[in-house]
């Protein structure tokens, strides 16, 4: 099974601030990653697919990038409706495994 | 509108029986691999099981192979999971989601339902 880590657990970051995440696999998953957005109380939306193309609707202030075992995501500027949780999940190989999410939360 | 919506959700004894159903409008659903996804009360995401358009291949998670059993019925548009000898740490949410791209090889999941509670407790 492949092991997503994701760090930090939680990131603290006032609004208009830049927020990078991390995941890290425990093999490669060449760029088959996904980060999905969670808030409060809502299911999960894709945020971005083959680790740096946006879905659709998603703003261009979230980016990701990376290849292999190690992924970034990037939000530029916090907006209020940014503080979450955030997934990475493999789908390279069976079972498809997430991370154990990084809240973003206000500073 | 293209949405999932979950429903059979509820409150089962230990060793219990479940089935939970997902209804898929608004998009071609037989084009489309289907999943279940779960979530336990304040945990992160556990992929539950997996199943193609056409239904030739499925995919268990090891925490609920031999118990749960999914499947679809591309002619009412619907995708199940048959949850049987459920556990205390069966308790979640789950999710039924869609996979992005009409292809065999998994894919992101790219529209999720709003989630059914499932609570197993004597």
């Amino acid at each position: 099974e492949i092991v997503m880590t994701q760090s930090p657990d939680t990131l603290s970051v006032s609004p208009g601030e830049r927020a990078t995440l991390s995941c890290r696999a425990s093999q490669s998953v060449n760029t088959n990653l996904v980060w999905y957005q969670q808030r409060p109380g809502q299911a999960p939306r894709l945020l971005i697919y083959d680790a740096s193309t946006r879905a659709t609707g998603i703003p261009a202030r979230f980016s990701g990038s990376g290849s292999g075992t190690e992924f970034t995501l990037t939000i530029s500027s916090l907006q209020s409706e940014d503080f979450a949780i955030y997934y990475c999940q493999q789908h390279t190989d069976w079972p498809r495994t997430f991370g154990q999410g990084t809240k973003v939360e206000f500073k | 509108e293209v949405q999932l919506v979950e429903s059979g959700g509820g409150l089962v004894k230990p060793g219990g029986s479940l089935r939970l159903s997902c209804a898929a409008s608004g998009f071609t659903f037989s084009y489309f691999n289907m999943n279940w996804v779960r979530q336990a009360p304040g945990k992160g995401m556990e992929w539950v099981a997996s199943l193609t358009s056409s239904g030739s291949f499925i995919y268990y998670s090891d925490s609920v192979k031999g118990r749960f059993t999914i499947s679809r019925d591309n002619a009412r548009n619907s995708l199940y999971l048959q949850m049987n000898s459920l556990r205390v740490e069966d308790t979640a949410v789950y999710y039924c989601a869609k996979d992005r791209r009409r292809i065999v090889l998994p894919d992101a999941f790219d529209l999720w339902g709003q989630g059914t509670l499932v609570t197993v407790s004597s």
